[in-house]
């Protein structure tokens, strides 16, 4: 049965600062790979998609990458502001989603 | 920008009450999906539907829940006789292929409370 984790559950960090989210998964054999980010209260955006056969895919100053053999994705944000403030979810194959990073950018 | 709509936002029902929630998946996609979030926990799976029939389903989904596409535009989730633990955000999401090859876009969410 597939289990994805995040780590770290909660990061606090200083505007500008670049930062990196974790997220592992138990079985690799999946068809792809989804970061998303949540605000409170709200539905969830998707942010990049990793298909298998792929290593990373970048949209802005994001840019997630995925080690399949491993089991590991991390998402890489550059130059963080407060407005990226929110929870930042990864999602493998069949969508099962992670537990989540709660990410604070302060002023 | 299209996206995926849903109604209502919230939901507050007597436990044994049935409820349906409704979402309006992007209108060229193909296959569509519920979840839902218990406060706290985790976003999970489930179902899935395409071609007017459920494709996949999680442990979750038993006999209380069902899904409908009744028209060209609508997909709904019925849930019978509401118990207190389906107090949840439930969130709707379309692609327009299966979740293997494409990006789910996720409506906002209704917020049912079980009282």
């Amino acid at each position: 049965k597939q289990e994805v984790t995040q780590i770290p559950a909660a990061l606090s960090v200083p505007e500008g600062e670049n930062l990196v989210l974790n997220c592992s998964f138990t079985d690799s054999a999946i068809y792809n790979l989804q970061w998303f980010r949540q605000d409170p209260g709200k539905g969830l955006t998707s942010l990049l998609l990793i298909q298998s056969s792929q290593r990373e895919q970048t949209s802005g100053r994001l840019n997630a990458s995925l080690d399949k053999s491993s089991g590991r994705s991390t998402l890489y944000i550059a130059a963080s502001q407060p407005g990226d403030s929110a929870t930042y979810l990864c999602a493998v194959g069949k969508v099962i989603f992670g537990p989540g990073t709660s990410l604070s950018v302060i002023p | 920008e299209p996206e995926v709509t849903q109604t209502p936002s919230h939901q507050v029902t007597q436990m044994g009450q049935e409820v349906i929630l409704r979402c309006v998946p992007i209108s060229n996609h193909l296959y569509f999906y519920w979840y839902r979030q218990i406060l706290g926990q985790k976003v999970e799976f489930l179902v899935s539907f395409y071609n007017n029939e459920i494709s996949e389903k999680s442990e979750i989904f038993d006999d209380q829940f069902s899904v409908e596409r009744p028209d060209g535009s609508n997909f709904t989730l019925k849930i019978r006789s509401t118990k207190l633990e389906d107090s949840a955000m439930y969130f709707c999401a379309s692609s327009s292929t299966r979740s293997g090859g494409d990006t789910q876009y996720f409506g906002p969410g209704t917020r049912l409370t079980v009282l």
